[in-house]
């Protein structure tokens, strides 16, 4: 089965950017549709958009529309989440998942163990 | 404000049952099936339940999931202290196109 493994913890400037990745591993990784879902402290999670490596424009969540861009390296079986402008509320752990959807039904089975964005 | 509505937290003895509630409407619970995670701070979100009722391989039988129109519910019996956790309803919301969650469940386990 897959595993994500995602990159160290950052500290950030507000109105900077960060790139987090998630490298994917025992899989195939073009087989892969990827989702992101952050937790800001004290609170719950929040699903921030799903995109499919090679295959279209990404899913963004509307709160995240013009701030956040979903990227793949098919080489290296990355997955990459750059959120810009960024704010002191972007304060969370973000998670990177492997998703499934259809039409009746939409989850997350496979997540990283998350990465903590610390904007100050 | 989450789009599905859970409980803030439930609580049980250890070996009694409990349920978690989720709300939602017509654009997602009631059109798309449901899945359950469960989240313990400082780990990695867990898949308990897909497909309203589904369990993945290494999950036991002590959780399963239902829904009824735009409600579901995930079931735990024979409550563990291991099974102290935060979980989550979602699924997806045609209206808003987008993966939706709960705001989430806090189970004690007394």
């Amino acid at each position: 089965q897959v595993q994500l493994v995602q990159s160290g913890a950052e500290e950030k400037k507000p109105g900077s950017s960060v790139k987090v990745s998630c490298k994917a591993s025992g899989g195939t990784f073009n087989t892969y549709t990827f989702a992101w879902v952050r937790q800001a402290p004290g609170q719950g999670l929040e699903w921030m958009g799903r995109f499919i490596p090679g295959f279209g424009p990404a899913n963004y969540a509307q709160k995240f529309q013009g701030r956040v861009t979903f990227t793949a390296d098919e080489f290296t079986g990355t997955a990459y989440m750059e959120l810009s402008s960024l704010r002191l509320d972007d304060t969370a752990v973000y998670y990177c998942a492997t998703d499934w959807w259809e039409t009746y039904y939409y989850y997350m089975d496979v997540w990283g163990k998350g990465t903590t964005v610390t904007v100050s | 404000q989450s789009v599905l509505t859970q409980p803030p937290s439930v609580s049980a003895a250890p070996g009694q049952k409990v349920t978690v509630s989720c709300s939602g409407s017509a654009s997602n619970i009631g059109n798309k099936f449901i899945a359950w995670y469960q989240h313990v701070p400082g780990t990695a979100p867990k898949l308990l339940i897909y497909d309203n009722n589904k369990r993945p391989s290494g999950i036991p039988d002590r959780f399963s999931g239902s829904r009824s129109g735009t409600s579901a519910t995930l079931h735990i019996t024979g409550l563990q202290t291991g099974d102290e956790a935060n979980y989550y309803c979602g699924t997806w919301d045609n209206s808003l196109t987008s993966g939706v969650f709960g705001g989430g469940t806090k189970l004690t386990v007394l």
